[in-house]
């Protein structure tokens, strides 16, 4: 069974330029979150999908936006870049059943973006 | 709103020392916690979650973890250390997200643990 994935592993962009990063969740999962990770800090939360829609954001710009698939795999989609964009992108999948709280996250190997 | 607070940013044992992490929440709901492992160049793994049954919870790697209400704590923990704990950890809270889907995580800024020979 495959955990999550993500694709590509690192990336070298350049200040103005627009990357995609893509997901692929845990088999079974319907849910997926984005985060990032700068670097010496903890990941932060950038949104989250859910049957297609983004549920909920965190305190990022509309630079950063996302979709997902009705295979439940997931991009973000990162434009304009900026030299603070550099850090490591996670994914994390879960299954949603609304109200209850015992699900668990479970996280790719990230993606590395370096913003030149 | 819900946060979690680590303390320093690197802790360092001898092997065969306790690993004593610390971690404390503000939250205005019971709050989910959780702690993180993550080893160099990789994603993040789960060691431990509280969810409100047992105070006392255990993980994976001989780590565990005790919720304390009054002091608004869930420090993490492991008798002996090895080599091969020498990773970044991570303490986190869940969100609710009421629109569907699962939990949102907030994460606090992770404390590096060196384990020396």
């Amino acid at each position: 069974d495959a955990g999550v994935t993500q694709s590509p592993t690192h990336l070298i962009k350049t200040r103005g330029q627009q990357v995609t990063l893509r997901c692929s969740p845990k088999s079974g999962h319907d849910t997926v979150s984005w985060y990032q990770q700068a670097l010496g800090q903890g990941p932060q939360f950038i949104f989250q999908y859910y049957e297609e829609e983004e549920r909920q954001r965190g305190n990022f710009p509309d630079r950063f936006s996302g979709h997902q698939f009705p295979n439940y795999s997931s991009e973000l989609n990162v434009n304009a870049l900026l030299l603070g964009d550099s850090a490591l992108y996670l994914c994390a999948s879960s299954s949603a059943r609304p109200g209850d709280r015992e699900e668990t996250q479970y996280f790719g190997p990230g993606t590395r973006l370096l913003v030149l | 709103a819900q946060s979690v607070t680590q303390l320093g940013s690197h802790v360092s044992v001898s092997e065969g020392a306790l690993v004593l992490l610390r971690c404390n929440y503000s939250s205005s709901v019971p709050p989910y916690l959780f702690w993180y492992v993550q080893y160099p160049n990789q994603g993040l793994q789960l060691l431990l979650k509280y969810t409100s049954a047992a105070t006392l919870v255990k993980g994976i790697n001989g780590f565990e973890a005790e919720f304390k209400k009054s002091e608004t704590s869930f420090h993490l923990t492991k008798p002996s250390a090895h080599m091969r704990d020498a990773a970044e950890y991570f303490c986190a809270v869940s969100l609710f997200i009421t629109q569907g889907g699962s939990e949102k995580l907030v994460f606090g800024k992770g404390m590096k643990l060196t384990v020396n020979p």
